[in-house]
């Protein structure tokens, strides 16, 4: 089974700095999607950003990118020019990919509180 | 394109009472998964579904928790015998059928409380 790590409950940080979200992941399969889901206090569950983990080019969106690195299974958040609406719960999250197109439900992390302070 | 809609919002169930917590997936879709969050955790997979068929069950109590995805209509989760212990947010996600369509949408969840 997949297990997903997040090891900083809450974070805290000024607004339009740069901050990292750590997460680690542990599996034994090869091929697989990563996803960073954000909840803010409405608790809608939104995707940030996802990566194929057979793709070395780690993901950008526009303020948000990925440090993908596979061997040692870590898969970090950073956000840049922090923003106040970036106020939320953070969620890592797995999904193995199946050769057959086969889909498959997410395993998440517990979540980082991540707090952007005027 | 309306996003994933799930009803109720708020359930407030008794003990003992039958909790029915309905999701339309978006357009198109014909993938949905059902996960809890309980306070201060991650969401946990319950289920995946597609039309009529039951794909992956194992986040499932074996007790007192069933989900259906009927031909025409909304997937249904379904808690028997309600206790306070199922008190939590209830989310649920659809996703395209197709290559490449690994993206879950969610909807805003049905926050379910056990009295």
């Amino acid at each position: 089974a997949q297990t997903v790590t997040q090891s900083q409950p809450e974070m805290s940080v000024q607004e339009a700095e740069t901050v990292t979200l750590s997460c680690t992941y542990d599996t034994s399969e090869n091929n697989y999607y990563l996803f960073w889901y954000k909840q803010p206090p409405s608790r809608q569950m939104i995707l940030v950003i996802r990566q194929e983990a057979y793709k070395q080019q780690n993901a950008t969106e526009n303020r948000f990118s990925v440090n993908f690195q596979k061997a040692a299974k870590s898969f970090s958040l950073k956000i840049s020019d922090s923003q106040l609406g970036d106020t939320a719960m953070y969620f890592c999250a797995f999904m193995n990919h199946y050769s057959g197109g086969g889909a498959d439900g997410l395993t998440f992390g517990k979540g980082t509180h991540l707090i952007i302070q005027p | 394109n309306a996003g994933v809609m799930q009803n109720p919002r708020h359930l407030v169930r008794r003990r003992g009472q039958e909790a029915r917590l309905r999701c339309s997936p978006m357009k198109g879709h014909s993938h949905v998964y059902w996960y809890r969050q309980l306070p201060e955790e991650g969401l946990k997979f319950m289920v995946y579904l597609q039309k009529e068929n039951i794909i992956d069950e194992s986040g499932m109590p074996k007790e007192r928790f069933s989900a259906e995805f009927p031909k025409e209509g909304p997937s249904i989760l379904r808690i028997q015998q309600v206790v306070r212990g199922d008190s939590a947010a209830y989310f649920c996600a659809s996703s395209p059928l197709g290559q490449g369509a690994r993206e879950q949408y969610f909807g805003p969840g049905t926050r379910l409380t056990v009295t």
